[in-house]
């Protein structure tokens, strides 16, 4: 079984709906991410916690919100989608501690397109 | 990732070697990474390098660092089909609290 799961691989939506996706990890990680993919743009951090009372922004959390709900969970919400959130979404989780090497996992991703 | 700059696509012949080219900015990182991500899937550590280190050679990959230039490069030997993917350089950022990725470089081998 994977370590980092996401849910739904894929999702058509409609501008202005409500969509929330999905991260569980079976690694026993504090930390964990969202990170949204756009062609010529690379991978771009969106939110990120360290466990789950511990929530921070990252460089594009504008319309975009997160839940930490257990600390192998972590969900991404897009209170109102629009177009140019049609992207590639990315959950990936890391270990913290001495003598880290603090490598990312990553799931396997959420094709999302608003239309 | 505008702090890692990477070029966007590399085509290379089957068997020929590919390099990869990266520039990052922070100097006091004591890692720098490559992923790889295959088609349809999520990115996966491919090698790291301490900054400690010259090079790094793992069967077919060789990693250069060039910490005065701030370069990192990835070097495949004999590229097969399977190498083809996008390939990311990485460097952790605030004391590896987050990781800043380039914008990937897309590999591909031509049989």
């Amino acid at each position: 079984d994977a370590d980092v799961t996401q849910t739904p691989r894929n999702r058509i939506t409609k501008t202005g709906k409500r969509i929330m996706l999905e991260c569980s990890q079976t690694k026993g990680h504090d930390r964990m991410y969202w990170y949204r993919q756009d062609p010529g743009l690379g991978l771009r951090l969106i939110y990120y916690s360290f466990d789950v009372k511990d929530i921070n922004k990252g460089e594009i959390s504008d319309g975009y919100s997160v839940s930490r709900q257990a600390q192998a969970k972590f969900s991404l919400s897009l209170e109102s989608a629009i177009p140019n959130q049609t992207a590639l979404y990315f959950c990936a989780t890391s270990d913290s501690g001495p003598n880290q090497l603090y490598e990312q996992y990553f799931g396997p991703g959420t094709r999302l397109t608003v239309t | 990732g505008e702090d890692v700059e990477q070029s966007l696509f590399l085509s290379v012949r089957e068997g020929d070697s590919s390099v990869i080219n990266c520039t990052y900015t922070d100097s006091s990182s004591t890692y720098l990474y490559w992923y790889k991500q295959e088609p349809g899937a999520g990115l996966q550590l491919l090698t790291y390098i301490f900054s400690n280190m010259d090079m790094k050679q793992d069967q077919r990959l060789t990693v250069l660092l060039n910490k005065k230039d701030k370069h990192l490069s990835l070097r495949i030997a004999d590229t097969q089909t399977g190498d083809s993917a996008i390939y990311f350089c990485a460097e952790p950022l605030n004391g590896y609290q987050k990781v800043t990725f380039g914008i990937g470089t897309k590999l591909q081998v031509i049989p």
